[in-house]
């Protein structure tokens, strides 16, 4: 079975700037997570999705960041302008609320660098 | 909200030494809780979970943490360290509200 799958791995831009990343969790998972991890830190909840609704983006500096969840699959996350402090690892994970306990499945992550 | 702490940043043993991470959550009402490996450049993997089942918890990579709900504590454990177990180690805590905590996590650094 496939795993979570994230791209791009790694993303170098310039202050202001647009970048997107995108995410395609594991088939059957309708719950959906994006985490932000700076250096050294643990993940940082952005946004939770439910199928294709938002549930939790209490944390999502909806200023600058947006995401969207077309059909309760795929995801993508954007960055618009991006500044200095948005470099971090932005990971991705799903989960199945209807089987097992929940545990959050993640992906690889995309390193973001802003210059 | 609940909140998870790790206690040390970074710890550091020798090769074929005990490895212990500490974990503490707050909560009134046993969670389910996890532990959580990140490699370097890697996302995280789940080593082993608490579902209110047996309090000792196996996982993988001869992993075990213990749920000691009078201490709120998880605490990770395996007897003898190997060098492939250097990583970065997260506690987590799921809530009744589907939301997932995260400790800080712990650096392990294996010395040959």
């Amino acid at each position: 079975e496939a795993g979570v799958v994230q791209s791009p791995r790694y993303k170098i831009i310039e202050k202001k700037q647009p970048v997107a990343f995108w995410c395609n969790p594991i088939s059957g998972h309708n719950t959906l997570y994006w985490y932000r991890q700076n250096l050294g830190q643990g993940p940082e909840l952005l946004i939770r999705y439910e199928n294709e609704e938002a549930v939790d983006d209490s944390q999502l500096p909806k200023d600058r960041f947006s995401a969207e969840r077309l059909k309760g699959v795929d995801s993508t996350l954007k960055i618009q302008p991006a500044e200095l402090g948005d470099s971090a690892v932005y990971l991705c994970a799903s989960s199945s609320r209807g089987l097992g306990t929940g545990e959050l499945f993640f992906g690889e992550g995309s390193r973001l660098t802003v210059l | 909200a609940q909140s998870v702490t790790q206690l040390g940043s970074h710890v550091s043993v020798s090769e074929g030494a005990l490895v212990l991470l500490r974990c503490n959550y707050s909560s009134s009402v046993p969670p389910y809780l996890f532990w959580y490996v990140q490699y370097p450049n890697q996302g995280l993997q789940l080593l082993l979970k608490y579902t209110s089942a047996a309090t000792l918890v196996k996982g993988i990579n001869g992993f075990e943490a213990e749920f000691k709900k009078s201490e709120t504590s998880f605490h990770l454990t395996k007897p003898s360290a190997h060098m492939s177990d250097a990583a970065e180690y997260f506690c987590a805590v799921l809530d009744t509200g589907n939301q997932f905590y995260f400790g800080t996590g712990t650096s392990l650094t294996v010395i040959p």
